[in-house]
């Protein structure tokens, strides 16, 4: 079956720091990836995604780049501000394996220091 | 421009109560969804919906009933409540683009506790 798997958290950086996050996966079919951003007591937030290898997604400074070779679509971000600290999710929809149910990961943290 | 509307915010339940979670959206989105998220856990699907009059079972079904009588509502049924179920909701909402039932909006989430 599909999964995504996320470094574990929390991430604490201090402001203008530089960000990553690595998100690796496995799929049965040809996988599109999405980026999630989650702020205290609210629903998650598209960020960004790719549909195809090489692909990069980017929104709002961050960006990452779908890594066949590697099955990842690691997270970056040049200068991180306080205003990032969310929890960030990856994921991965595979309709070409026939399945209509997205993956999710588990989450990382993200906490910025001013 | 509300988007993805969930009600109530939050809600305690007894075991073996049943209640509705009411999720509306105001795009005109044809695929729509429900999920429940648990500490230290990703998103789980536990129904979904491609359009009006058409649904369909995601990762954890059990427990929960759904409808899609129209295109703007898709409320989540909780049949005989039990602290299992004790999680954060949300309900989803997608254009397509491409990318089927994966969520492009979410509401703010629904905080049930089952005691």
């Amino acid at each position: 079956g599909n999964s995504v798997t996320q470094m574990e958290g929390p991430v604490t950086l201090s402001e203008e720091a530089f960000l990553t996050i690595n998100c690796t996966y496995t799929a049965t079919g040809y996988p599109s990836l999405f980026w999630y951003v989650q702020y205290p007591g609210e629903g998650l937030q598209l960020l960004l995604k790719a549909t195809k290898a090489d692909d990069k997604g980017s929104n709002k400074g961050f960006e990452a780049t779908y890594r066949k070779e590697t099955t990842s679509f690691h997270l970056e971000k040049g200068s991180v501000q306080v205003s990032d600290s969310a929890v960030y999710f990856c994921a991965l929809s595979d309709q070409g394996g026939g399945s209509y149910i997205p993956t999710f990961g588990r989450g990382t943290s993200l906490i910025v220091h001013p | 421009n509300a988007g993805v509307t969930q009600t109530p915010k939050f809600q305690v339940l007894k075991t073996g109560q049943s209640m509705t979670l009411q999720c509306a959206q105001d795009m005109n989105h044809e695929y729509m969804s429900w999920y429940r998220q648990d500490p230290g856990m990703g998103l789980r699907l536990i129904h979904y919906s491609v359009g009006a009059g058409i649904t369909d079972q995601g990762e954890v079904p059990n427990g929960y009933n759904v409808s899609r009588s129209t295109t703007e509502d898709f409320p989540l049924r909780l049949l005989s409540a039990a602290p299992s179920q004790t999680s954060v909701y949300f309900c989803a909402s997608s254009d397509g683009d491409g990318f089927s039932n994966q969520p492009q909006h979410f509401g703010d989430g629904t905080r049930l506790s089952i005691l």
